[in-house]
């Protein structure tokens, strides 16, 4: 157990609509980084927050918002969803900023959209 | 931005065997080198991971060497055991990036 914690475990929805997924940083942790793990894609960086404020973007689609909370945690938001955005969404947390902190991944969201 | 290439995509080895994955990066920035095991449907687990500082790190049977001028970095896995078998998938990330670029993972497959 990494201590990352991420809710729900799976989720099943149709195209259009909208989705939240959540993320419990390990305590002490203020690093919250979320990733997308499609089967074609592999592991692709989406979004980055450090103690509330935006860090660093990926391949992150602008029908998808993130946002850290005061209390640390972060939630994804992929809204108008297509079939390509099934996938598992990780996230992870680190200490601080620096790259070279190890980061702890949650056990996934599994999105299907039919 | 950071490009990582993983070789090869999968790999079969008999137990007892070694086993030797191969990443190239292109930012001559990176500095921070971890490597992730992955069972099917779980998360991503650390390793083992290496900073450009150093050339070689070794923990038990496994080992990451890097080559900072080639830029490549390889995982060595001795003595392979069934429970080895997952996919592996190295990553390349520098101070002012923050984040980790993942290579396309490989499947490795420990027959017993």
């Amino acid at each position: 157990d990494s201590g990352v914690t991420q809710t729900p475990k799976h989720l099943i929805t149709a195209t259009g609509q909208r989705v939240t997924l959540r993320c419990s940083p390990r305590s002490g942790d203020l690093s919250v980084y979320w990733y997308q793990q499609s089967l074609d894609q592999g592991l692709q960086f989406l979004i980055h927050y450090y103690n509330g404020e935006e860090r660093a973007k990926g391949n992150i689609l602008e029908r998808f918002s993130a946002q850290q909370f005061p209390d640390l945690h972060s939630e994804l938001n992929l809204s108008s969803l297509e079939l390509g955005d099934s996938a598992l969404y990780f996230c992870a947390s680190s200490v601080s900023t620096h790259g070279s902190d190890e980061q702890y991944f949650g056990p996934g969201t599994r999105l299907t959209v039919t | 931005g950071e490009n990582v290439e993983q070789h090869p995509s999968t790999l079969s080895v008999q137990e007892g065997d070694s086993a030797v994955i191969k990443c190239t990066y292109s930012d001559s920035a990176s500095n921070y080198f971890p490597w992730y095991k992955q069972e099917l449907g779980k998360r991503p687990q650390l390793i083992i991971d290496i900073r450009s500082n150093v050339g070689e790190k070794k923990d038990q049977r496994i080992a990451v060497t890097l080559n900072k001028t080639a830029k490549h970095f390889s995982l060595h896995i001795t003595e392979t055991q069934p429970e080895d078998s997952a996919v592996y998938f190295c990553a390349a990330s520098n101070n002012a990036g923050n984040m980790l670029t993942f290579g396309g993972g490989t499947r490795l497959m420990v027959k017993p």
